[in-house]
């Protein structure tokens, strides 16, 4: 059972757009969501992350809406640019101790110029 | 930002031997630390968890005497790939949880694994 759901699998976004990457999950214990970036043959790194007491963060040109009720969580990178071009993964856990990370399948974003 | 650091970045060995890869948290002490694969174009899939100083924990189907799993220190731990064949070469990623801040957790820059 796949406790989070993203999508799109894949994206493309031409430079200057905005780019949003969907997340939904099943596990209502969950209290920390994650986004990680990952480029090819490189590990992932921490993006940005939110937890549920708030509706919205924002860093840069990343920005997590966070819908408590729906149970979903999206990342919207504004002024996409080719550098962003990676793998995108969010995440969730119960943000205990000795919780571990759920990740959804991940999206390949490309930036076009 | 929190550093993970992981050694070798890339190791060819042989059919039948063994491999070590090491996991450091670089500043900052790890109360727990993750093991995943990745395969090509596919999202992490969770190994184990090992916590310092006690056994680690394997997750479904993943057989804890082929991957041996010590996490010596709070800031060490290591992932032996006993009697490695061909189908173990992979991309392994280790993670580690800040003592400092349980909620984040920092991922290595991964190790390639081909075994020929």
């Amino acid at each position: 059972q796949q406790q989070v759901k993203q999508s799109p699998q894949s994206l493309i976004v031409q430079k200057g757009g905005i780019s949003i990457i969907n997340c939904a999950y099943e596990n209502t214990a969950f209290d920390y969501f994650p986004w990680y970036q990952q480029f090819p043959g490189k590990g992932p790194a921490l993006l940005i992350a939110i937890r549920p007491d708030v509706s919205e963060k924002k860093e840069g040109r990343f920005t997590i809406s966070f819908n408590k009720s729906a149970k979903q969580f999206s990342l919207h990178i504004m002024d996409s640019q080719p550098g962003d071009s990676a793998t995108y993964f969010c995440a969730a856990s119960t943000g205990g101790t000795a919780s571990k990370l759920t990740f959804g399948t991940g999206t390949r974003l490309q930036v076009t110029l | 930002g929190a550093v993970v650091s992981q050694h070798p970045s890339r190791v060819i060995c042989k059919s039948g031997t063994s491999v070590k890869i090491e996991c450091r948290s670089l500043d900052f002490q790890a109360t727990t630390m993750f093991w995943y694969r990745q395969f090509p174009k596919q999202s992490l899939m969770l190994m184990a968890t090992s916590n310092e100083g006690s056994k680690a924990t394997y997750e479904q189907g993943v057989e804890k005497d082929k991957f041996l799993i010590n996490h010596a220190s709070l800031t060490l731990s290591t992932l032996t790939v006993t009697s490695a064949h061909p189908e173990d070469s992979s991309f392994y990623i280790c993670s580690a949880r800040d003592l400092g801040h349980p909620v984040a957790i920092y991922f290595g820059e991964g190790s390639w694994l081909t075994v020929v």
